[in-house]
């Protein structure tokens, strides 16, 4: 079975410092990973996605992700926090189920911008 | 682009009583999921259809219920309710044909239980 460990539950930056939120999983499969970010009271927006393309992955807003294999790892970085990025961020893996996929979330980490 | 259409957006019951959430999935996505989010919580996969059929079933309790209709549209119902149930539910949908596979979110649908 798949899974996601997210290392930091809560994560605080300042402002124009990098980012770092960090994401382990398991598989026995080529996975699929994705990481979301969501806003307070709003939906999951995608930010980026590995499919065995590309190891270095590059996203919306200035995110980008690594896969490493050997260390089971898909790193979320960013070169400079904006306050906009203050948010909770999920890390997914999927997994084939019968045709179609099964999604499974880590517990997500919540980043805090400091002014 | 058109997105995934929850509604209601906001849902307010008495325990004990009956809700049905909707979602309208991304044209020619044949694939929907639902998650339930309670405060603080990652999302909770609950149940999915793949061409009106159910694919997968995740911890969804037993007085509620889903379905997918022809149209792909999807409801899901929520009977005998409980304060336990108050939680932001997201629909989300995929195609199978997609070579990312990923999730498209709604905006959600707030049920609050009084």
């Amino acid at each position: 079975a798949q899974s996601v460990t997210q290392l930091d539950s809560h994560v605080s930056v300042s402002e124009g410092t990098p980012v770092l939120l960090r994401c382990n999983y398991s598989s026995s499969y080529s996975p699929s990973l994705f990481w979301y970010v969501q806003h307070p009271n709003k939906g999951l927006q995608l930010l980026l996605k590995y499919t065995s393309a590309a190891t270095l992955v590059k996203g919306i807003n200035g995110f980008e992700a690594e896969f490493k294999k050997s260390e089971t790892s898909f790193h979320l970085t960013k070169p400079s926090a904006h306050m906009s990025d203050a948010a909770e961020y999920f890390c997914v893996v999927s997994d084939p189920v019968s045709g179609t996929y099964k999604y499974i979330f880590g517990t997500g980490t919540r980043l805090k911008v400091l002014a | 682009a058109a997105g995934v259409i929850q509604s209601p957006r906001h849902l307010i019951k008495e325990k004990r009583e009956t809700a049905t959430l909707k979602c309208y999935p991304i044209p020619r996505h044949d694939t929907v999921y639902w998650y339930q989010q309670g405060p603080g919580q990652d999302p909770q996969f609950l149940i999915s259809f793949y061409e009106k059929m159910q694919s997968d079933k995740g911890s969804i309790p037993d007085r509620f219920s889903a379905q997918q209709f022809s149209d792909y549209h999807s409801e899901l119902n929520m009977s005998s309710l409980e304060l336990g149930d108050s939680a932001l539910y997201f629909c989300a949908s995929s195609s199978r044909d997609s070579s990312g596979g990923e999730l498209f979110f709604g905006e959600g649908s707030r049920l609050t239980v009084l």
